[in-house]
């Protein structure tokens, strides 16, 4: 159980289009969701949290008008990369934790999406 | 949120066990401790979380002192497919997830 599914596995996109990469827990429900970005050989970076219903919080130097997450539902979290330039070929990755369950439960991670901005 | 300190790289052969030691000298009162094993070009997946002293599960054992300021995941018996980055992470629940943040993970390498 506790599936968290991601798509598109990997995408390459020009410079100047938008991407959107979607993240859905198949099996629980998650009010919060996560979004991490991690360079080659690096750890994982937090980017922003997602909450159903609301906003975003972004972490400090993420750019919310080029990163729009939108988590419209239970079970989905979307994040657009806007005007994508190379810079921003990364490993995007999610995370879920399901709704209701204690604190400090594990995360769930989605298997990510390698983005490729040529 | 505890900041971790762990080992950059570790070397072990097959059959081997392996102690991966990190150290949260921040750590507070109710935040747990999770490690996590990574693949390259895959999500992190959880191996095991503990409050203190000792747990284990079928895949890894965590070895957590009184003073909670560090933990020990051991991995009895590696094989080749273990080879991985291996990040501890502490945390709480933070409006309503778990908001966490990564270290720089041990790159554990299992060689013949």
């Amino acid at each position: 159980g506790a599936v968290v599914s991601q798509h598109p596995s990997w995408v390459i996109c020009k410079s100047g289009t938008s991407v959107k990469i979607e993240c859905r827990s198949l099996d629980f429900q998650a009010t919060t969701m996560f979004w991490y970005r991690q360079f080659p050989k690096q750890s994982l970076m937090l980017m922003a949290t997602s909450n159903e219903g609301s906003k975003a919080t972004y972490e400090q130097g993420v750019e919310k008008d080029k990163f729009l997450i939108n988590h419209a539902s239970l079970t989905l979290s979307t994040l657009t990369v806007t005007s994508a330039h190379p810079e921003d070929s990364s490993f995007y990755i999610c995370s879920a934790t399901p709704l209701g369950t204690i604190p400090d439960s594990p995360l769930h991670f989605g298997n990510g999406t390698r983005l490729t901005v040529t | 949120l505890a900041k971790t300190t762990q080992p950059i790289s570790m070397d072990s052969y097959e059959g081997q066990e392996v102690n991966i030691t990190c150290s949260h000298n921040n750590i507070a009162t109710n935040d747990y401790i999770t490690w996590y094993q990574q693949f390259p070009s895959q999500g992190p997946r959880f191996i095991i979380q503990g409050y203190k002293t000792k747990v284990t599960n079928e895949v890894a054992s965590l070895f957590i002192p009184a003073d909670r300021k560090s933990s020990t995941l051991s991995l009895p018996r590696v094989s080749l497919s273990d080879t991985a980055v291996y990040y501890c992470l502490v945390g709480g629940i933070t409006g309503g997830g778990n908001k966490l943040t990564f270290g720089t993970g041990t790159q554990l390498k299992v060689e013949l």
